[in-house]
């Protein structure tokens, strides 16, 4: 079975800092891929970010990166220059590949952007 | 840019009753999930849906739930008997056609059951 975990329930940064919010991950599987999910408040859950695994190299989305460490099953978010907007729950969620592709979600963080 | 739809956002009914959640996916969409997020609890799996038949399931989704494509747009769970643990944010999914398509989410409905 395959289980994520996100070790910070509620995490805040200043506008314009840079934050980290963890995720690890359990599994048996080689190929899968790893996603980021931001879900504003009272709104439906948007990609962020993907990773697949069979990439060494880590996944950037202008403000937002990953830190992928395959062999520590880690895989952190960065978010550089945070901005209001960014104040959401973030998930964390796993997809095994060539499955109905169902996702492991973490618990979530909620992030709070401070002005 | 198009979005998964979910009716109502929020549903109240009686422990016994059935309840019928609705969620129109992404148009050319052909991968349609159901998920659901208890209070305080992690947004958990509880079936998949191709080509008008369920792909996967997990435990948690027994013979009390089914789903339906009835018309080719719309993509719904039924509960025929609620719970009162059934009470829930019910997210609905929908995904292009590759594993790296990622999935795209509704807004959920919330389910209570009084």
């Amino acid at each position: 079975a395959q289980t994520v975990t996100q070790s910070q329930p509620e995490m805040s940064v200043q506008e314009a800092e840079t934050v980290t919010l963890s995720c690890t991950y359990d599994t048996s599987e080689s190929n899968y891929y790893l996603f980021w999910y931001k879900q504003p408040p009272s709104r439906q859950m948007i990609l962020v970010i993907r990773q697949e695994a069979y990439k060494q190299q880590n996944a950037t989305e202008n403000r937002f990166s990953v830190n992928f460490q395959k062999a520590a099953k880690s895989f952190s978010l960065k978010i550089s220059d945070s901005q209001l907007g960014d104040t959401a729950m973030y998930f964390c969620a796993f997809m095994k590949q060539n499955t109905g592709n169902q996702f492991y979600f973490g618990t979530g963080t909620s992030l709070t952007v401070i002005p | 840019e198009p979005e998964v739809t979910q009716t109502p956002s929020h549903q109240v009914t009686q422990m016994g009753q059935e309840v019928i959640l609705r969620c129109v996916p992404i148009s050319n969409h052909l991968y349609f999930y159901w998920y659901r997020q208890i209070l305080g609890q992690k947004v958990e799996f509880l079936v998949s849906f191709y080509n008008n038949e369920i792909s996967e399931k997990s435990e948690i989704f027994d013979d009390q739930f089914s789903v339906e494509r009835p018309d080719g747009s719309n993509f719904t769970l039924k509960i025929r008997s609620t719970k009162l643990e059934d009470s829930a944010m019910y997210f609905c999914a929908s995904r292009w056609r590759s594993s790296y398509n990622e999935q795209f989410f509704g807004p959920g409905t919330r389910l209570t059951v009084l």
